[in-house]
């Protein structure tokens, strides 16, 4: 069984860029959500995505977006990118089937914003 | 509004020695309730978890937790630290009601001395 994997690893970019990070699901699991973990910070949720809709969202700008794909796996986008962008994103998937969705993570993106 | 509280920032403790990590939560009912652990440029690794039941819940890696319902606390424990369980610690709760969105605490970062 294949655990979540994220890609790229590291990622270095200026502001106002755009940034695609990219995250595969557990198999089996058909639903994935996003976290920003800020340094120093527990991470915070950022939304979720099910059968490639958007599943609920927390407390961020539009500026992040995202996709989830026929194979669940998913995108996170993210636009005009400040440097309170820098952090760890970390991506996890459930499954709906499960009697609570116990969520699996990966091994994140870290993002840095110069 | 929903929140969870890890008191403790940093923890030193002696090889051997034993553990408790402190967790609050500020909700009106019961969440599904978590604890995660973090190594350094990992993602985040399942403990254990409390849905329902007997309030002590026993995890992986030799940790147990004891849910306090008087208390809206969930402490993590370890009878006996090993130098490999050096780590960041997070509480992470689930409200109920809504999509499976965690919310995590700011997180312990454990230290452990020979």
């Amino acid at each position: 069984e294949t655990g979540v994997t994220q890609s790229p690893t590291h990622l270095i970019k200026t502001r106002g860029q755009q940034v695609t990070l990219r995250c595969s699901s557990q198999s089996g699991h058909n639903t994935v959500s996003w976290y920003q973990q800020a340094l120093g910070q527990g991470p915070q949720f950022i939304f979720q995505y099910y059968r490639e809709e958007e599943n609920g969202r927390g407390n961020f700008p539009p500026r992040f977006s995202g996709l989830q794909f026929p194979n669940y796996s998913s995108e996170l986008n993210v636009n005009a990118l400040e440097l309170d962008d820098s952090a760890l994103y970390l991506c996890a998937s459930s499954s709906r089937l499960a009697p609570y969705n116990e969520q699996f993570f990966g091994p994140g993106t870290r993002l840095t914003v110069l | 509004a929903q929140s969870v509280t890890q008191p403790d920032i940093h923890i030193t403790v002696s090889e051997g020695a034993s553990l408790e990590l402190r967790c609050n939560y500020s909700y009106g009912a019961t969440p599904y309730l978590f604890w995660y652990v973090q190594s350094p440029g990992q993602g985040l690794q399942l403990l254990l978890k409390y849905f329902s039941g007997d309030t002590l819940v026993q995890g992986i890696k030799g940790f147990e937790a004891e849910f306090k319902r008087s208390q809206s606390s969930f402490n993590l424990r370890k009878p006996s630290v090993h130098w490999s369980d050096a780590a960041e610690y997070f509480c992470a709760v689930v409200f109920s009601g809504g999509y499976n969105k965690l919310i995590f605490g700011a997180g312990t970062r454990l230290a452990v001395h020979p």
